[in-house]
């Protein structure tokens, strides 16, 4: 099992522009999560889907969109970026939401706006 | 305020040293608790959850107060490959919140020979 995948691992985009980041898990896990990582805040959320045909705002939705394809894929839209988004993405899934269920994540997409 | 707090370090500790970690965090409600693990420039691993009445995993233990608001790791007889960042997360299992995980922004550990 490859786990949790991110594509792309790197990308850099200049003001303006538009990208969606593309997640998938092979656990057949039904929640997945979008984050965002940056130095001295710890990781936070953007979005969430709780199972397939749900998803729901986290701690910083602002100028994100996001997609829940199927059961296997989470994608996230940035319409127009901007330097403050500027981060490491992580893309995250669970058995379950909640009740203790491990969160386990993709290796991450570094992202640079210019 | 945040909702996770930890002492982000740095620790620097020699091989075979015991260090200990604290984190705190501020909703009451809180429910589920966790330490993660993560390497320089990877993605956080689970590395222990957290039970009320403390539990241990070979060389590492978690404890949890719950009056106090405070959950803690030891770390015994360090190795280098325990260097990483260690996370404290916390879960509020209700409602609007279900499977959201709160994290701090870390604890810097570096063991060194």
């Amino acid at each position: 099992n490859a786990g949790v995948t991110q594509t792309p691992k790197f990308q850099v985009l200049k003001t303006g522009q538009s990208m969606t980041l593309q997640c998938a898990q092979d656990m057949n896990h039904n929640s997945m999560y979008w984050y965002r990582q940056d130095p001295g805040m710890g990781l936070r959320l953007i979005y969430y889907s709780a199972s397939e045909g749900t998803t729901d705002k986290g701690e910083v939705p602002n100028g994100y969109n996001v997609s829940r394809l199927n059961k296997r894929e989470f994608s996230l839209r940035l319409e127009s970026a901007a330097p403050s988004q500027t981060s490491v993405y992580f893309c995250a899934s669970s058995e379950l939401p909640g009740q203790g269920k491990t969160q386990y994540f993709g290796p991450g997409t570094r992202l640079l706006v210019l | 305020r945040k909702e996770v707090e930890q002492d982000p370090g740095p620790f620097n500790v020699p091989e075979g040293a015991t260090v200990a970690f604290n984190c705190t965090y501020s909703n009451s409600a809180s429910q589920s608790f966790f330490w993660y693990r993560q390497d320089c420039r990877k993605e956080p691993k689970l590395l222990m959850s957290v039970y009320s009445s403390g539990n241990e995993d070979g060389r590492f233990t978690a404890q949890l107060n719950r009056a106090s608001q405070y959950i803690s790791l030891l770390i015994r007889d360090s190795k280098l490959s325990d260097s990483a960042t260690y996370l404290c997360v916390v879960a509020f299992d209700r409602g609007s919140t279900l499977g959201r995980l709160y994290f701090g922004r870390g604890t810097q550990l570096t063991v060194w020979p």
